[in-house]
């Protein structure tokens, strides 16, 4: 398998501007994590979906931050309006949800809005 | 609400030397994970805690869990400069899949 992927690997953009990252978990699994990660915050998970739905939201920072699981290969993770502190890594993570529920993390996203 | 705290942040050792690293958390919960994280990499899973008195070990690495006492430790032995990272605990929360990070410990292993 794949592995999580996550794309792209790198964002640079101006405040203002709209900002799109997308995950695809690993096959069969069916709960998805987008975390982000700062040196002042550390890991925080911002939601997470269970078969596609939306199970907690209670770590999204605004109403700038909205994500979509339309079907089980794919989700997004958009920002609009960016800021500069939105400036992280964002990583999605999936999981199989039996067994160790154990989590597995893609390569992560580093945005910088400037 | 969960928290989960890890000691000591950073920790500068020489090689061949032991140490252990703790991770303590506030409410119940039966699922501890280990986590490693190089520089501008993804978390890698190390080690899964299910039950009070677990125990794991990969080469020069030993995870345990108290369930009581609500800690977890990470023992190094005889570290190497390749065990050079970041480590992480987080902690499952009861009744959902969420996991709680901890801070994490940066470990600088010196030749």
């Amino acid at each position: 398998d794949a592995g999580v992927i996550q794309s792209p690997r790198h964002e640079v953009t101006e405040m203002g501007q709209e900002v799109t990252l997308r995950c695809k978990p690993i096959s069969g699994h069916d709960y998805l994590f987008w975390y982000r990660q700062t040196m002042m915050r550390g890991l925080e998970l911002l939601i997470y979906f269970n078969n596609n739905v939306p199970i907690d939201d209670s770590g999204m920072p605004e109403d700038r931050f909205s994500a979509k699981m339309p079907n089980a290969s794919f989700s997004t993770l958009k920002i609009q309006p960016s800021e500069p502190r939105d400036s992280a890594v964002y990583f999605c993570a999936s999981s199989a949800g039996t067994g160790l529920y154990e989590q597995y993390f893609g390569p992560g996203t580093r945005l910088t809005v400037t | 609400e969960l928290k989960v705290e890890q000691n000591p942040l950073f920790l500068s050792m020489q090689e061949g030397k032991n140490y252990t690293i703790y991770c303590n958390y506030s409410t119940t919960s039966d699922r501890l994970y280990w986590y490693r994280q190089d520089p501008g990499k993804s978390l890698e899973s190390l080690f899964v805690l299910l039950s009070n008195g677990a125990v794991k070990q990969e080469g020069r690495l030993m995870a345990s869990l108290d369930t009581k006492a609500r800690l977890s430790t990470l023992h190094i032995t005889a570290a190497v400069h390749d065990l050079s990272a970041t480590y992480f605990c987080a902690v499952g929360t009861s009744g959902t899949y969420k996991y709680i990070f901890g801070t994490g410990t940066r470990l600088k292993v010196l030749a």
